[in-house]
């Protein structure tokens, strides 16, 4: 069985500039769920979907940040324009029920 | 005030050693905790998964939850270089599917 995978693993832009992140979540797995780690801090909760609708969005920082799951199946991350502060690791997560969130790899993001 | 405490390390321990990591948290309403460990450059693994207060044992780790002192700990026997990584704490209340996170323990077994 496939884990979760993400795309890119890297991405290097520039302030103002837009970058699209992409979670493919394990198959059947109808919870999605997207964190992000910037340097030195925790990894923190940005926003959880069940199939193609937003359940908990607390966590997501401000309006650049537009997180879509299409059909319910992959998710992308769109952060426009970003900003310095936005550099980090950003990890997706699936679950089928409550319990296990299997993280991806993650995608390093950094903002020159 | 942080909700989740953990010591960053590094630790450092001989190969075999028992190793102990540890969390404190502040929120009461936490009811689900887990260990997760993370290699360099990868993603989180789940390695234990508790409910409430109580042990759990799984081959070499033991993961124990004492809320009313609001503290968890992973317990490694006869530790490896293999288990050399980072390893987070996370929790969550009963009504929300959101992880808290401890910052990660790095942990260094020496052949």
């Amino acid at each position: 069985e496939a884990g979760v995978t993400q795309f890119p693993s890297h991405s290097v832009i520039e302030k103002g500039q837009t970058v699209t992140l992409r979670c493919d979540p394990i198959s059947g797995h109808d919870n999605l769920y997207w964190y992000r780690r910037v340097m030195g801090k925790e990894i923190k909760f940005l926003l959880h979907f069940v199939k193609e609708s937003k359940q908990d969005e607390s966590g997501m920082p401000n309006n650049r940040f537009l997180a879509e799951r299409t059909g319910g199946t992959y998710s992308t991350l769109k952060v426009q324009p970003a900003e310095l502060e936005d550099s980090g690791v950003y990890f997706c997560a699936s679950s089928l029920h409550t319990d296990t969130q299997y993280f991806g790899p993650g995608t390093r993001l950094t903002v020159l | 005030q942080k909700e989740v405490e953990q010591d960053p390390g590094p630790l450092s321990v001989p190969e075999g050693a028992i190793v102990s990591l540890n969390c404190t948290y502040s929120n009461s309403a936490f009811q689900y905790f887990m260990w997760y460990r993370q290699y360099s450059r990868k993603g989180p693994e789940l390695l234990m998964y508790t409910y409430s207060s109580g042990n759990k044992e799984d081959g070499r780790f033991t993961a124990q939850v004492d809320k009313s002192s609001k503290y968890i700990s992973l317990f490694i026997r006869d530790s490896q270089p293999s288990d050399s990584a980072t390893y987070l704490c996370a929790m969550r209340r009963d009504s929300s599917y959101k992880l808290i996170f401890g910052s990660g323990t790095r942990l260094l077994v020496r052949p």
